[in-house]
């Protein structure tokens, strides 16, 4: 049974239009993060939650917003998508300091 | 800065020949290691972690890695592969006197020649 799960699976959006991607999960972990990866590369940290303190990485554009309304969801904004945001968007959690699972993820596409 | 090095882009091997991908970390603390794998188009599975203790650690699909820390590596090895181990591998590596935060290596994909 999937613990980490993201929706949609894919996700097309036009220049400029906002686009939400969500997350929740079911192992009740404390830490959730999101991920950008684009093709060929390593997964890049946006920022990610310890319970409800947000964690910003300092080379996160502003365009790249979040929310965690409860333990299980998490939200990825992008307030005006451009075309170098098309990527693989990967959500994960964890334990404080353990094992991070992760999501299937969401591949965004960039009209 | 810490960082963690996977010195191989792409490996080719035969099915049934063994395996070997290598990492390199440079890290202050005690590190915490992960090898995670990743299928196209998919999220990253973890194959096996290091925390503490016993150096050689098993993990899944028969998958195994040594902590060497005077080499600074933690390279991943399998016996045989299968056609089914084709996939992106990643090194990662995070320390008890950090944040949560891991970081990746960059990848090695593996090709699996029939």
């Amino acid at each position: 049974d999937a613990m980490v799960i993201q929706n949609p699976r894919y996700q097309v959006t036009q220049f400029g239009k906002p686009v939400t991607l969500s997350c929740s999960q079911t192992l009740n972990h404390n830490v959730m993060y999101w991920y950008q990866q684009k093709s060929s590369q390593a997964p890049k940290l946006l920022f990610h939650y310890y319970d409800k303190d947000f964690n910003n990485e300092a080379d996160t554009p502003d365009n790249f917003q979040s929310r965690r309304p409860n333990t299980s969801f998490c939200f990825l904004d992008i307030r005006s998508p451009g075309l170098g945001d098309a990527a693989m968007y990967l959500c994960a959690t964890s334990r404080p300091k353990d094992i991070q699972y992760f999501g299937a993820g969401t591949r965004l596409s960039v009209l | 800065a810490q960082s963690v090095t996977q010195p191989d882009i792409h490996i080719t091997v035969s099915e049934g020949a063994s395996l070997e991908l290598r990492c390199n970390y440079s890290y202050g603390a005690t590190p915490y290691l992960f090898w995670y794998v990743q299928s196209p188009g998919q999220g990253l599975q973890l194959l096996l972690k290091y925390f503490s203790g016993d150096t050689l650690v098993q993990g899944i699909k028969g998958f195994e890695a040594e902590f060497k820390r005077s080499q600074s590596s933690f390279n991943l090895r399998k016996p045989s592969v299968h056609w089914s181990d084709a996939a992106e591998y990643f090194c990662a590596v995070g320390a008890e006197n950090r944040d949560d935060k891991i970081i990746f290596g960059k990848g090695t994909r593996l090709h699996i020649l029939p």
